[in-house]
């Protein structure tokens, strides 16, 4: 079975200072681990996904985040805030689907972390 | 590309009545999945279609049902609905078939309200 626990329900950050989400997961099988950003009122939109490539993850708007095997955590961390960063944001856990089926096209997320940025 | 669309935004509805939401996914895009978002229980995984075929659903009960058709627009219908049913029910698409590795790009969200 899959989750994802994110430490932190609110964030409070200066604008320009750095951005800090802690997410861990727990997985049987290899995951792909995603961040995704709610506006209010919005969709859900990806800023960034680790698929077993690269474990420094790029994304976009200056994001990024560091899939750590051994800490079982993928944190998602921007060097400078900015306004339009103030946002939820969801730590999401895929498991590669099994001979079974039951993995396919779910995707478990955390509870979100609500960020706010100060001027 | 035009990305996930639904329809309505929004529903205002009473309890005992049901629904039906309808989700259109980015072109090409043959999986569909459908999500429920409440301030208490944060976002579930209803269900996943591909190729008009149910393949996976998550613990709801048998009042939430889903299909897609041909052309892999999908819908979703909630029976006898239940106060405890508003939410935002989100609807996402993908290339392959529900594959981890793949992404899940999001519609708006339909806001159903029941009273």
């Amino acid at each position: 079975a899959q989750s994802v626990t994110q430490l932190d329900s609110h964030v409070s950050v200066s604008e320009g200072t750095p951005v800090l989400l802690r997410c861990n997961y727990s997985s049987s099988y290899s995951p792909s681990l995603f961040w995704y950003v709610q506006h209010p009122n919005k969709g859900l939109q990806l800023l960034l996904k680790y698929t077993s490539a690269a474990t420094l993850v790029k994304g976009i708007n200056g994001f990024e985040a560091e899939f750590k095997k051994s800490e079982t955590s993928f944190h998602l961390t921007k060097p400078s805030a900015h306004m339009s960063d103030a946002a939820e944001y969801f730590c999401v856990v895929s498991d590669q689907a099994n001979a079974g089926g039951t993995s396919y096209g779910k995707l478990t997320f955390g509870q979100g972390t609500i960020l706010t940025v100060h001027p | 590309k035009a990305g996930v669309t639904q329809t309505p935004r929004y529903l205002i509805k009473t309890r005992g009545q049901q629904v039906t939401l309808s989700c259109s996914p980015i072109s090409g895009h043959r999986s569909v999945s459908w999500y429920q978002q409440t301030p208490g229980q944060g976002l579930q995984f209803l269900f996943e279609y591909f190729s008009e075929t149910q393949r996976n659903k998550g613990n709801f009960p048998g009042r939430f049902s889903g299909r897609q058709f041909s052309n892999s627009r999908s819908e979703m219908n909630v029976s006898t609905l239940e106060l405890g049913d508003s939410a935002l029910y989100l609807c996402a698409s993908s290339f392959e078939r529900g594959r981890a590795q793949d992404t899940q790009y999001f519609g708006p969200g339909t806001r159903l309200t029941v009273l």
